[in-house]
């Protein structure tokens, strides 16, 4: 069993919807959590960065980390077709920083 | 700064030849990290460098795989009589040494490696 489990999608909204994305985990070690985003063909690019229990907002998206249920989630309001894209999440221990281990993404389509 | 880059974009090469890839990191990151990414899967952790010194590596990596990072600037990952489950993307990517920002990678575009 991986130590990062992300719903596999894939995900097909239209514009202007919520979109929620998720992840479990096993290792209680993990402190870090980010997403990225990745286009077909490019690297990933950092979204969201959360440390530790709690909500970030950053515009339209927003991280939650609930340690206790060792579940991460990554909301998008007003979705627009340019969020079209493979979204990733990533975590690491205090220890290991910078050693993220990542789900194996959700493709996001938003439909115009 | 442009970021992180790799070279070659993307590299074909016959069952058994040798290959090398390039990453240039932001000038101002001290870590350095490798990682792999085959399709619909995410990237996978090989190995990081804190300046020159090679900090870990994943026993994904075998005996074919070695990674060098000389002056702790650039690095290369060659892999040695490539096989066919070698094919996939080799990210590159930098962040600062300390701090929570550690934790924060930039990607480079990738290294899509094809073995015939």
């Amino acid at each position: 069993q991986k130590e990062v489990e992300q719903d596999p999608g894939p995900l097909s909204v239209p514009e202007g919807a919520i979109v929620s994305l998720n992840c479990t985990y096993s290792n209680s070690a993990f402190q870090y959590f980010m997403w990225y985003r990745q286009y077909s063909r490019k690297g990933p690019e950092l979204l969201m960065y959360t440390y530790s229990s709690g909500n970030k907002e950053d515009g339209r998206f927003t991280a939650q980390v609930d340690k206790s249920s060792k579940y991460i989630s990554l909301f998008i309001r007003d979705s627009q077709p340019s969020d079209s894209a493979t979204y990733l999440c990533a975590m690491s221990a205090i220890t290991n920083a910078g050693k993220s281990t990542f789900g194996d993404g959700t493709t996001l389509t938003v439909k115009p | 700064d442009t970021g992180v880059s790799q070279d070659p974009r993307h590299k074909i090469t016959k069952r058994g030849q040798n290959v090398t890839f390039r990453c240039d990191p932001i000038s101002e990151h001290n870590r350095l990290y490798w990682y792999r990414q085959t399709l619909g899967q995410g990237p996978e952790f090989l190995t990081y460098f804190q300046n020159e010194a090679q900090l870990e590596k994943s026993r994904l990596l075998s005996d074919r795989f070695s990674a060098e990072r000389p002056k702790g600037s650039f690095s290369t990952l060659e892999i040695q009589r490539t096989e066919q489950g070698d094919s996939a993307m080799y990210l590159c990517a930098s962040s600062p040494g300390f701090g929570s920002g550690a934790n924060v990678l930039t990607f480079g575009a990738g290294s899509r490696l094809t073995v015939l």
